[in-house]
C-alpha cells in the first residue's frame, strides 16, 4: 500500500493559464474524491468518481474545472483560465465502498499559487 | 443539510495536559463520524472513526464517543505530547459519497 499520490506538490502559474493535477489512488480503491482546501479552512468537496464514472459534482466546480478518471485508476483535475481565487491546496482522496462508510485516505495535496 | 462545527482554535497546551476539542454536527440520517489530523505540509490522516451511536473510536491515545443525543463527537486525549501538534478536523459522512469537514482546530503543545 503506497498511499494516495498527487503530482505536482506545488504549482505556480500566471493568471489565465491552464493547469492540470494528477492523483493516483490506492490501487484497490474504487472511489476517488477531489477537495479544495484554503488556509484556515477544512477541505471542501469538489467531485467524486466511482470507478470511471463521475457521480457527483459540487456547485464549487465551475465550468472552468474538469475532472476525469478515464480507466478508473488515476484521475486528473484541470483548471482552465486560472483566477486568483483558485489559489488553494487541492486534495485527492480515495476509498473502497463496503458495507459501511469507509474512511477516505488522502494524498499530500497539490498547492496551487496564482500570480 | 449536513454540517460540522468545531471549537475555534488555536489551542495551546503544555505537554502532558488534557485535551478536549469539541465537535458537533447536523446530519440527515445516521452519519459516520471521523477525526482527521493534518501535520504541516501534509494531507489529512485518519485518526479515528465511529459508525453508530455510542461507538467509541480510539487511536494513539485519542478517543471520541459518538453521542447521538447531543449530536457530538468530542476528541479527547489524557496526556498530550509535543508530537501531537497539528490541525484536527472533525468530519461526517451520511452516505459515504461526500464528507463534510469542520474548519479545523490547530493544536500546539509546548514542552
Amino acid at each position: 500500500d503506497t498511499g494516495v499520490s498527487q503530482d505536482p506538490r506545488h504549482k505556480i502559474t500566471k493568471r489565465g493559464q491552464n493547469v492540470t493535477f494528477r492523483c493516483d489512488p490506492i490501487s484497490e480503491h474504487n472511489r476517488l474524491y477531489w477537495y479544495r482546501q484554503t488556509l484556515g479552512q477544512g477541505p471542501e468537496f469538489l467531485t467524486y468518481f466511482q470507478n470511471e464514472a463521475q457521480l457527483e459534482k459540487s456547485r464549487l466546480l465551475s465550468d472552468r474545472f474538469s475532472a476525469e478518471r478515464p480507466k478508473g485508476s488515476f484521475s486528473t483535475l484541470e483548471i482552465q483560465r486560472t483566477e486568483q481565487g483558485d489559489s488553494a491546496m487541492y486534495l485527492c482522496a480515495s476509498s473502497y465502498t463496503g458495507t459501511s462508510n469507509q474512511p477516505q485516505h488522502f494524498g499530500d495535496g497539490t498547492r496551487l499559487s496564482i500570480l | 443539510g449536513n454540517s460540522v462545527t468545531q471549537m475555534e482554535g488555536p489551542v495551546t497546551l503544555s505537554e502532558e495536559a488534557f485535551l478536549t476539542i469539541n465537535c458537533t454536527y447536523t446530519a440527515t440520517g445516521y452519519p459516520s463520524l471521523f477525526w482527521y489530523v493534518q501535520y504541516p505540509g501534509e494531507g489529512l490522516q485518519l485518526l479515528l472513526k465511529a459508525t453508530k451511536a455510542d461507538d467509541k473510536g480510539s487511536n494513539k491515545g485519542f478517543e471520541a464517543t459518538y453521542r447521538k443525543e447531543t449530536t457530538s463527537f468530542h476528541l479527547e486525549k489524557g496526556s498530550v505530547q509535543v508530537s501531537d501538534s497539528a490541525v484536527y478536523f472533525c468530519a461526517l459522512s451520511s452516505t459515504g459519497n461526500q464528507f463534510y469537514f469542520g474548519t479545523g482546530t490547530s493544536l500546539t503543545v509546548i514542552p
